[in-house]
């Protein structure tokens, strides 16, 4: 069964520092690109980031370009986000995903960021 | 980059069906989509992957009252025999070269 548990969310000031953790079981976690999606609740779905295999192909939405950081560590089959300067408007839920095209989710790990 | 328009609500009786619609923009109109249903104070959930062709997969564990099916630029989202548990969100996404598009999502009201 293929699983994916985010952690790490929490609650934050504005300009601090938070670092997110997915660890994946199930599959060959080194085989697939994966992907970090954000909610505001209430909102739709924000694509954040995405790796592929190797680390060697990313991409981030504007929004969060220069502020987030995405990495992956296949041996411990884990992924990453690296949140710097948050802002009050990167308060959401925040979901990492298996694949470009998305075929799996976490549950979702909850950022609140406010002073 | 591609454009997901989609609708933002739909109702439709229990046990009926209803057609879901993702609209791709004109410059990738033949882009592979994917949907994704959203329960209520649930994560998303991974439907079906759906081509140009009409051609669609349904992801593991998804009852076979989902399918999929497409007309140029429009890519639907099709369930029948509804049932209570089918009221949720529904988003489709496409993907391109390190960046990925949501639609806006549609809220499904089973009546």
């Amino acid at each position: 069964e293929v699983l994916l548990v985010e952690s790490g969310g929490g609650v934050i000031r504005p300009g601090g520092s938070l670092r997110l953790s997915c660890a994946a079981s199930g599959f060959t976690f080194e085989n697939y690109g994966m992907s970090w999606v954000r909610q505001v609740p209430g909102k739709g779905l924000e694509w954040v980031s995405s790796i592929n295999w190797n680390g060697d192909s990313i991409g981030y939405a504007d929004s969060v370009k220069g502020r987030f950081t995405i990495s992956r560590d296949n041996v411990k089959k884990s992924l990453y986000l690296q949140m710097n300067s948050l802002r009050v408007g990167d308060t959401a839920f925040y979901y990492c995903a298996r694949g470009d095209e998305i075929d799996y989710w976490g549950q979702g790990t909850l950022v609140t960021v406010s002073s | 980059q591609p454009v997901l328009t989609q609708s933002s609500s739909a109702s439709a009786s229990l046990g009926s069906s209803v057609k879901l619609t993702c609209t791709l923009n004109s410059r990738h109109s033949t882009y592979i989509i994917a949907w994704h249903q959203q329960r209520p104070g649930r994560a998303p959930r991974y439907l079906m992957k759906l081509e140009y062709s009409g051609n669609y997969n349904r992801g593991s564990g998804v009852p076979d009252r989902f399918s999929g099916s497409s007309s140029g630029a429009d890519r639907y989202l099709t369930i029948s025999n509804l049932q209570s548990e089918d009221e949720a969100d529904y988003y489709c996404e496409t993907w391109g070269i390190n960046t990925q598009v949501f639609g806006g999502g549609t809220k499904l009201t089973v009546l």
